[in-house]
Order: C-alpha cells, then structure tokens, then sequence
C-alpha cells in the first residue's frame, strides 16, 4: 500500500503570498490531520478532516485554513505568509477503524521557507 | 500549558546499551500514547503504541512502559544501534468520535555512538 504522499516537497514564498499545500491519504484512510514542525514549538496540530467535515482546529490564525475533497485528499492552505510560518508542514492519514483507530501515518512533509 | 513532557531533551547511548526516554502527561482523558520515530528531512514514522489498559508493550528491541497512576509512559530501547539515531517523540491523544488531535512532547535527539 502506498504511504501518504504530500506535494510540493519543498517551497519557497516571500511575505506576503499565499501557498496551497497537498496531501494525498493512504487508500481507504478518510481521516486528514496537519501539523506544522518548527525547532521552537515542535509539532503543533493544525485542524483534522475526516469525510469533509472539519472535526477540530488548532490554535492557529485564520491565515490557516483547509479543506478535504471526496477522495478524502485534502488541501492546506497559508495566506498572507509570514516569517514565522517558515516550517515543516506535514500530513497524517488514519483509518478510523474500530480497532487501533487512532494510528496516525506521517507523510514526508512540505518544507515551506518564507523570504 | 505544555500537556506532554518529554526527557531528555538529547541522549547519547553507546552501541549496544539501552536508551530510555520518558514522558508525562496531564489530561486524564488521554488513552492512546504512541512513539514515533523520525529521521532528518523525513516524516515521522509510527514506532509502537499503548493504550492505558496495559502496563507494558513490547515490539522487538522497542518496549513501552505505562504507568497510568503516575501519569507517565515511557519508550526503552534495547541493545541500541547506530541506526537507531534520531529523534524520537511521545504523543498522546483521546479516543472516541472526536478528533484524533496527537499532542507531542518536544522530542528527544538520540546518538548511539559506535
């Protein structure tokens, strides 16, 4: 089974602009979570999707938002970049099964850096 | 407020030794702790994980221990290797139909020097 592949890999943006990040699920995963990693903060949650449906936000600006499509991809998206948002975007699949439902699988992850 | 404390923060084992590292948690409501494993310019990777109703897990040369009164968990690795040198975080997260939001201690850098 394929893993969770995330695109683009790495990013570069200046202040200002805005980026849309992409994560594509493990097959048959329809839970999305996004975390942002920095070496100050560590990983931080920024929201959950699962069938759609927005289940839980982090405490980040409304700068950040999201979004899942039907095929349970989903879509992050940064406006009006910041210094700060410089990070390791990454994106976790789960299954929500019954059983072991909270296993999370990591993708590798965007790597964003603001000029 | 941090939820999940995690040390040491850096940790430097000789091959073959054991690494320990420990975490603790605040919201009683936690029942899931896992331990990922992640290496540089890579995502983390899922290591092993326990849920409250068990006090010890063990999965190769990686074994978790859970002490629910103490509200502490945490991850031994056996017989350490050179392969084994990166950085390692505790999570915790509730279960149920809510969101499956992990929170992570701050991580721990391990170097199994050969």
């Amino acid at each position: 089974k394929a893993g969770v592949t995330q695109t683009p890999r790495y990013l570069i943006k200046t202040r200002g602009q805005q980026v849309t990040l992409s994560c594509s699920p493990i097959s048959g995963h329809r839970s999305v979570s996004w975390y942002q990693q920095t070496p100050g903060q560590g990983l931080q949650f920024l929201f959950e999707y699962f069938s759609e449906t927005q289940r839980n936000k982090g405490n980040f600006p409304g700068r950040f938002s999201g979004r899942q499509f039907s095929n349970s991809r989903s879509e992050m998206n940064v406006s009006t970049l910041e210094l700060g948002d410089s990070a390791l975007y990454l994106c976790a699949s789960s299954s929500r099964g019954v059983l072991l439902d909270n296993e999370q699988f990591f993708g590798p992850g965007t790597r964003l850096t603001v000029l | 407020q941090q939820q999940v404390k995690q040390s040491p923060q850096s940790l430097i084992v000789q091959k073959g030794g054991i690494s320990i590292i420990n975490c603790a948690y605040e919201n009683t409501a936690f029942d899931y702790f896992p331990w990922y494993q992640q290496f540089p310019g890579k995502g983390p990777a899922l290591l092993i994980a326990i849920r409250p109703d068990v006090s010890e897990k063990k999965e190769g040369r990686f074994t978790i221990s859970f002490n629910k009164s103490a509200k502490q968990f945490s991850l031994h690795i056996m017989d350490s290797q050179p392969g084994d040198s990166a950085t390692y975080f505790c999570a915790a997260s509730v279960s149920g139909a809510g969101s499956y939001q992990l929170t992570f201690g701050k991580g721990t850098k391990l170097s199994v020097i050969p």
